[in-house]
């Protein structure tokens, strides 16, 4: 299957630091990838709909000043959580596909711990 | 707002028995997949079911789209260690977005050796 890296795979910041994760897609193209966030023994909650070359699509909740996603290259996506807190700490997903419909390719996952 | 619930939410067997974890949708689906989370792992595609009434088969995996493409179910005959890990389904709205997909609230089997 087609691989999603993403960096890095582990973060600790202090509160009121931004942080960034990038997701690459490395042996496919993606116009779409999404952003997902994960506690502990739950499920992946749907963050963002990252779209190449345009502003990523948010769900709702989700705030998009918090949350900065940049989608510059076909195979480059990125999360910036802004001014980040104790509650941000989570487990962050990015996905992407080779086409729509298809199945989705999952990135390792980056843990950010804000203390 | 559109909804997939898993039960059960967690499920703890005996290594050689059975295990089921069924998926039901809100609204109905174009296509549902099925996903699989090892511990500390990230989700990994396991099928995709498309039509009405499909069944399909890996090996000791049984998968199950119901005819009105609201439900589905993974099946596991004969458990094994190797199996543990959390299970997700995941299904893309009929009508909304092509790329987008909702995942289940995903079940839990852990198993006794």
């Amino acid at each position: 299957g087609a691989v999603v890296s993403q960096h890095p795979s582990r973060v600790i910041c202090k509160s009121g630091t931004s942080v960034k994760i990038e997701c690459r897609s490395l042996d496919f193209q993606a116009t779409t990838m999404f952003w997902y966030r994960q506690f502990p023994k739950q499920s992946l909650m749907l963050m963002a709909t990252s779209n190449e070359g345009s502003k990523a699509t948010y769900e709702q909740g989700v705030e998009k000043d918090k949350f900065l996603i940049n989608h510059a290259s076909l195979t480059l996506s990125t999360l910036t959580v802004t001014s980040a807190h104790p509650e941000d700490s989570s487990f962050y997903i990015c996905s992407g596909g080779e086409g729509l419909g298809n199945e989705q390719f999952f990135g390792p996952g980056t843990r950010l711990t804000v203390l | 707002g559109q909804q997939v619930m898993q039960i059960p939410q967690y499920q703890h067997v005996q290594e050689g028995e059975d295990f089921t974890t069924y998926c039901n949708s809100s609204t109905t689906l174009s296509n549902i997949q099925w996903y699989k989370q090892r511990p500390g792992g990230h989700p990994v595609f396991l099928i995709q079911l498309v039509k009405s009434g499909e069944v399909k088969k890996q090996k000791r995996l049984t998968f199950q789209f119901g005819e009105a493409k609201k439900n589905s179910s993974l099946h596991i005959t004969a458990t094994q260690t190797t199996d543990v890990g959390t299970y997700f389904c995941a299904g893309r709205p009929k009508g909304g977005s092509a790329s987008k997909i909702i995942f289940g609230s995903g079940t839990r089997l852990s198993i006794r050796p």
